[in-house]
């Protein structure tokens, strides 16, 4: 079955400490993105890429970084610079251009210790 | 201009009932409006979306409604059922681009 897996489903970041969330397709989509859920808001955008080696930063890209080396995969970095991490971490895809994301992993949940 | 509001925060509907819920948005070069499906835990699913040329598009037992002049468009849930218990979002942006603003979100609850 196609679709996206993130990992791990639950995340401890320790002060000062970056964490990669991993977020693994097999949709052969083109484009993936990266969101943070926050209780009673919408999804926000922090990264995108159209394709390998091409990413652009969405409307909370701070403290955060992306690596786009594979198709299939895109990993999100929060860094120590994030100084608000806690969040529900949501992965997706689309094979349209310039469209919505279609296809979402079933996130990653991150807190700090 | 790019936020999307979203009501009601929370909705309760008897099962069989009618589940309503609606988004405003403010940018006129927005033109496609997708809807997302969320169960707790889980990462949202496409749902329905629709653009400004027509006014309503149906899908089973969910249509969206659209008022290009109003700048509003709503889902309706028709003979809701407990397993449509989940939180909806709305979004909206512009095609080609791949920056979505989404609502903020309505949790549903439709009763047995």
């Amino acid at each position: 079955d196609g679709g996206i897996t993130q990992s791990p489903k639950y995340l401890f970041r320790k002060e000062g400490q970056n964490v990669t969330l991993s977020c693994e397709q097999n949709l052969n989509h083109d484009a993936m993105y990266w969101y943070r859920q926050d209780p009673g808001q919408g999804l926000r955008l922090i990264y995108y890429s159209q394709i390998v080696n091409d990413f652009q930063k969405g409307d909370i890209a701070e403290g955060y970084s992306v690596s786009r080396e594979k198709k299939e995969s895109f990993p999100l970095t929060v860094t120590s610079a994030q100084k608000n991490p806690t969040a529900f971490y949501l992965c997706a895809s689309s094979s349209t251009y310039g469209g919505q994301p279609q296809h979402f992993g079933d996130g990653t949940r991150l807190s700090i210790l | 201009q790019q936020q999307v509001k979203q009501s009601p925060q929370s909705l309760i509907v008897q099962k069989g009932g009618i589940s309503i819920i609606n988004c405003a948005y403010e940018n006129t070069a927005f033109d496609y409006f997708p809807w997302y499906q969320q169960f707790p835990g889980k990462g949202p699913a496409l749902l329905i979306a629709i653009r400004p040329d027509v006014s309503e598009k149906k899908e089973g037992r969910f249509t969206i409604s659209f008022n290009k002049s109003a700048k509003q468009f709503s889902l309706h849930i028709m003979d809701s059922q407990p397993g449509d218990s989940a939180t909806y979002f709305c979004a909206a942006g512009s095609s080609g681009t791949y920056k979505y603003i989404f609502g903020t979100g309505t949790r549903l609850k439709v009763l047995a």
